[in-house]
């Protein structure tokens, strides 16, 4: 079937190395950003997510950097696995509305063996 | 375990003919959502509902209806479909919404919607 990775920006890096995704968001009064990744042929998945109060946060393998002078979100894969192949995108919202979530388009990480 | 569930996964609808999807969810959510995914595009919410017996406009309602006369369901109907909502369609659900600590939401594996 049709990939919801078609048209995508592509990261493709070697099994073993660091990722690095970039998100710019739009609205400077968001105060709430998710990463999800989304395998292909299944829904979106919460990976990490952090508060504008905060600059940094780390999860299990994945760290999440927010830059708010430049309305800039990264998500950093240490150790990439051929596991980690998916789409990932952020979303933004004011207040963690979950139902005021702006999602992105995603980036199409390919992990090479 | 099954957490969120939509059915069906697939379908295929000539212009004009109404279907109805469904979502379920058996981790007593009050937050449900409708949403679709375009190529090229974020999702986008289409309704949602804040708990049983209430629903309200997302993003993109027009040409959908919902209902959610249980809590564990919502349904997302099509009542004269067009090509325009061909798409891949992803319900969720979520504890909270807002500044808890309870707001991240869990997705279905999708319904993949073609109208002809």
């Amino acid at each position: 079937g049709e990939s919801v990775g078609l048209h995508l920006p592509t990261l493709s890096v070697q099994e073993g190395d660091n990722s690095i995704i970039n998100c710019a968001y739009s609205n400077s009064a968001s105060d709430y950003f998710i990463w999800y990744k989304q395998e292909s042929g299944k829904g979106p998945q919460f990976i990490i997510d952090i508060r504008s109060n905060m600059d940094k946060r780390q999860g299990q393998r994945v760290t999440v950097l927010l830059n708010k002078t430049v309305k800039h979100l990264s998500l950093q894969i240490a150790a990439t696995q051929p596991g980690d192949s998916a789409v990932y995108f952020c979303a933004e919202s004011q207040g963690g509305a979950t139902n005021k979530l702006i999602f992105g388009t995603g980036t199409l990480l390919a992990v090479q063996p | 375990n099954a957490g969120v569930t939509q059915t069906p996964k697939f379908r295929v609808l000539k212009t004009g003919q109404s279907m109805t999807l469904l979502c379920a969810q058996d981790m007593n959510h009050e937050y449900m959502y409708w949403y679709r995914q375009d190529p090229g595009m974020g999702l986008r919410l289409i309704h949602y509902s804040v708990g049983e017996g209430t629903t309200a406009k997302g993003e993109v309602p027009d040409g959908y209806n919902v209902s959610r006369l249980k809590k564990q369901n919502f349904l997302l109907g099509l009542e004269s479909a067009a090509p325009s909502q061909t798409s891949v369609y992803f319900c969720a659900s979520s504890y909270e919404s807002g500044a808890g600590s309870n707001t991240e939401a869990f997705f279905g594996q999708g319904t993949r919607l073609t109208v002809v």
